[in-house]
């Protein structure tokens, strides 16, 4: 199975300052039909997961601009440019390259 | 409104079954494929499996790959889950989510909590 590492997996942060989460993979997503199948989750308390990022870089409708992702690969990141209140949670990459699909341990996000 | 609705959890003793549903509404669930992940308490999320639109495919992760058995009414617009032989670590909350294509869930239900304890 595809193992993804995130780190680190407590990211403490200052409102206004910005924030990086990386996710490694052990093996290459880029897919048969050249996408890699690389997406982001957050997951608030208490919620469901919510996509923010699908496919290393696509921005979901109605997520904030702050959000972006990156990489290629084996190495992939998501940004948060100024970390707001609201974004505490628990992040996720998931690959979807390989079945079964696996997701990272999961980043708790705290202010 | 989209949604995704899931149902049918409860407390239920080692070695039995439940059928978990879920329903959707607010887009043409006949053309999408549908998972099941889920989450332990206090842990990170897991994939359980997955369905293609006609129903004519379906993957499961290992650890329940002849427990499990998913599968789909696209008249009646609901997913299924079929759990039986649980086990302690089962325990979770089973989510339903519409699978935009490789892994990329753009839906989410609220879940629907298994808890299996004798």
């Amino acid at each position: 199975d595809v193992v993804l590492t995130q780190s680190p997996l407590s990211l403490p942060v200052t409102l206004g300052q910005p924030a990086s989460i990386s996710c490694r993979s052990s093996q290459s997503l880029i897919y048969t039909d050249g996408n890699t199948h690389l997406h982001w989750f957050q997951q608030r308390p208490g919620q469901s997961p919510r996509r923010l990022i699908y496919k290393v870089s696509n921005r979901d409708s109605g997520v904030p601009d702050r959000f972006s992702g990156s990489g290629s690969g084996t190495d992939f990141t998501l940004k948060i440019s100024r970390v707001e209140a609201e974004d505490v949670g628990v992040y996720y990459c998931t690959q979807g390259t390989q079945w079964p699909y696996t997701f990272g341990q999961g980043t708790k996000l705290e202010i | 409104e989209v949604q995704l609705v899931e149902s049918g959890g409860g407390l239920i003793k080692p070695g039995g079954s439940l059928r978990l549903s879920c329903a959707a509404s607010g887009f043409t669930f006949s053309k999408a494929w549908m998972s099941w992940v889920r989450q332990a308490p206090g842990k990170g999320l897991e994939w359980v499996a997955i369905i293609r639109h006609d129903g004519g495919e379906t993957k499961y992760v290992d650890s329940v790959k002849g427990r499990f058995t998913v599968s789909r009414d696209n008249a009646k617009n609901s997913l299924y889950l079929q759990i039986s032989s649980l086990r302690a670590e089962d325990t979770a909350v089973y989510y339903c989510g519409r699978d935009a294509g490789w892994g990329a869930i753009d839906i989410w239900g609220l879940g629907t909590t298994v808890t299996v304890s004798s």
